[in-house]
């Protein structure tokens, strides 16, 4: 079975920029969230999925959203991108209800100059 | 919402002996407190979890306590090896009888097993 799929791995922008990350989580998994990683913040929740409805949304300004597609494949956006956010995004997906575990994906490292 | 603190930053262990790691939270509604291990480069992976009716769960040379009333809970270590180095995550959650996906991570320790 593959595991998350995050796209694209690494990419740099400049700030007032928009970016678009994508994520593909496991086959049958239909629950998606998505987390900022930071030296300084350490792992912090953006937005949670499921069955294309946002479920949960984290302390985030509105520049940042997402979407879950039919396919359960979610995307994020981050528009007007500013120097602070530069991080590790991962994304993280959950099997059926009821079970805890998180698969997380290898992230996409944005780095905004 | 939730609030989860973690201690130490950092930890250095000689191999062989045992690392503890401990966590605090603040939400008493929390009722899944699980465990993540990221090493080096890598993406997080789930080591060990306990829900709220639980006091402790063991598996192998991992184990974590969880004492609600004090809202604190720890992982313990034994017998450390080299590849226990890492950064570990505690987190918790008040989501999880809904299937949430929200979980408040606390801001980890790096770990060191000195061979």
């Amino acid at each position: 079975k593959a595991g998350v799929t995050q796209t694209p791995r690494y990419l740099i922008k400049t700030r007032g920029q928009q970016v678009t990350l994508s994520c593909s989580p496991i086959s049958g998994h239909r629950s998606v969230s998505w987390y900022q990683q930071t030296p300084g913040q350490g792992l912090q929740f953006l937005f949670e999925y499921f069955s294309e409805t946002q479920r949960n949304k984290g302390n985030f300004p509105g520049r940042f959203s997402g979407r879950q597609f039919s396919n359960s494949r979610s995307e994020m956006n981050v528009s007007t991108l500013e120097l602070g956010d530069s991080a590790l995004y991962l994304c993280a997906t959950k099997d059926r209800e009821g079970t805890g575990e998180l698969f997380f994906g290898e992230g996409s490292r944005l780095t905004v100059l | 919402g939730e609030n989860v603190e973690q201690h130490p930053s950092t930890l250095s262990v000689q191999e062989g002996d045992s690392a503890v790691i401990k966590c605090t939270y603040s939400d008493s509604a929390s009722n899944y407190f699980p465990w993540y291990k990221q090493e080096l480069g890598k993406r997080p992976q789930l080591i060990i979890d306990i829900r709220s009716n639980v006091g402790e769960k063991k598996d192998q040379r991992i184990a974590v306590t969880l004492n609600k009333t004090a809202k604190h809970f720890s992982l313990h270590i034994t017998e450390t090896q080299p590849e226990d180095s890492a950064v570990y995550f505690c987190a918790a959650t008040a989501d999880f009888n809904n299937a949430g996906n929200m979980l408040t991570f606390g801001g980890g320790t790096r770990l060191m097993v000195k061979p």
